[in-house]
């Protein structure tokens, strides 16, 4: 099965920006899309985005549109995801998940595996 | 826009105990698309079960998942010390949307 490997941890400064990378390890992305979920020290889950890489096909959450992006370099290197965010606020210190998505036997799409995560911190 | 709540906000138990965990939808849901993750401490999540009641691969059966409409439970029979974690439901429609959580504790 894949595993997922993140980047390792950012420290950021208000208004600049950060990317962080998801690598497929043992396996690739296939057919499957990568989204992204964050969570804030001590908070709960907030699904970000995802990218299908092989349909280049991007959702986004409710908060964060217009600030993040997501690529894969489906060319060069089709194991590795990308998340950008720009315009960094204190508010998006968090753990950033990359998590694959997968078909269920029930018809709907589940998350797993996950990455580690990557923590980012937005700090003057 | 679907909001999901779960009760309650902190669960205590011992091991070997039994506990139902609830998340409950602004609107009915598809009971194929709840989903529910477990988070231990210092990990990323994890899928536990799907479609309201399948456990994913891996998950002990003490696990089980049920409910339908807009009522959803997660059970954990005879808690293991490796169960106390925090457990998100999660409903999919064109996007993902998690509960707020439940923290399972001794």
């Amino acid at each position: 099965q894949v595993q997922l490997l993140q980047s390792e941890a950012e420290l950021k400064k208000p208004g600049s920006t950060v990317k962080v990378s998801c690598t497929a390890s043992g396996d690739t992305f296939g057919n499957n899309g990568i989204s992204w979920v964050r969570q804030a020290p001590g908070r709960g889950l907030e699904w970000v985005g995802r990218l299908i890489p092989v349909l280049n096909i991007r959702d986004y959450g409710k908060n964060l549109k217009g600030r993040v992006t997501f690529t894969a370099d489906t060319d060069t290197n089709p194991n590795v995801a990308y998340m950008e965010l720009r315009s960094l606020k204190f508010e998006d210190t968090a753990f950033y998940y990359c998590a694959q998505e997968s078909l269920s036997d029930t018809s709907t799409l589940v998350l797993g595996p996950w990455g580690p995560g990557t923590l980012v911190t937005v700090s003057s | 826009e679907i909001v999901l709540t779960q009760s309650p906000d902190t669960l205590s138990l011992s091991p070997g105990e039994s506990g139902t965990l609830f998340c409950r939808a602004s609107q009915s849901l598809n009971s194929n698309y709840v989903t529910w993750y477990q988070q231990r401490p210092g990990q990323a999540p994890r899928l536990l079960i799907y479609g309201t009641s399948y456990r994913a691969t891996g998950i002990p059966a003490r696990f089980s998942g049920g409910g339908s409409g807009t009522d959803f439970t997660l059970t954990i029979s005879r808690m293991e010390p490796e169960d106390f974690a925090v457990y998100y439901c999660q409903h999919y429609g064109s996007s993902f949307t998690f509960g707020p959580g439940t923290k399972v504790d001794i």
